[in-house]
């Protein structure tokens, strides 16, 4: 099945923790981008990455970090940096800068 | 600036109507596209329909068709026939191809949420 897959779908953190949000694909795509999406509101962009080893910061980056060693994987680290980290995190693959984006699941991420 | 503005936080139509949800977007880049998408309570992202900014005509997927007047800056998504499964939120979206700031990211409106009665 070709697809975007999210792991995992909940995720409970304790306060000062890190956290690592799983995002696989095998739609053979350049692109991935990782965005938050809040309560009532539209997603805004924390990282992308056009090619393995590189990406950049989208426009909440401070307390998110990420890497690209393979093409399929793009995972997300929520850090004790992020002071309020509680949101449905999306991420998305595309095939250049031009077409439409797919997106995975999501995990829904909560901190207790 | 808001890049993309939806003016509609919640509309209702009666099912087997049509609705139109507005969008506006601003941007100087000639090239660009326009995207909506569909997101049901379950949460995932579904795309919908495309309008690049040089096509001559509007874009139509089935019973989805986007509304694309260039001079106002405004990218309408029309449903026809509403389903009572088309209560969702709907986000409307754009990328700039060659603006460097954005480097083709999709950048998204608020969104509307759409209620469809029986």
């Amino acid at each position: 099945d070709g697809g975007i897959t999210q792991s995992p779908k909940y995720l409970f953190r304790k306060e000062g923790q890190n956290v690592t949000l799983s995002c696989e694909q095998n739609l053979n795509h350049d692109a991935m981008y990782w965005y938050r999406q809040d309560p009532g509101q539209g997603l805004r962009l924390i990282y992308y990455s056009q090619i393995v080893n590189d990406f950049q910061k989208g426009d909440i980056a401070e307390g998110y970090s990420v890497s690209r060693e393979k093409k399929e994987s793009f995972p997300l680290t929520v850090t004790s940096a992020q002071k309020n980290p509680t949101a449905f995190y999306l991420c998305a693959t595309s095939r250049d800068r031009v077409t439409e984006a797919f997106f995975g699941q999501g995990t829904r991420l909560t901190v207790v | 600036a808001q890049k993309i503005t939806q003016t509609q936080p919640g509309m209702f139509v009666q099912e087997k109507e049509a609705v139109t949800l507005d969008c506006t977007y601003d941007t100087s880049d000639p090239s660009y596209g326009l995207f909506w998408y569909k997101q049901p309570s379950s949460g995932e992202m579904i795309f919908l329909i495309y309008q690049g900014s040089y096509d001559q005509q509007n874009a139509t997927e089935g019973r989805y068709s986007l509304n694309f007047q260039k001079a106002r800056k405004s990218a309408n998504l029309v449903i026809s026939a509403s389903q009572l499964g088309d209560s969702a939120m709907y986000f409307c979206a754009m990328r700039e191809s060659r603006e460097r700031r954005s480097q083709g990211n999709l950048i998204f409106g608020k969104g509307t949420k759409l209620s469809v009665k029986p």
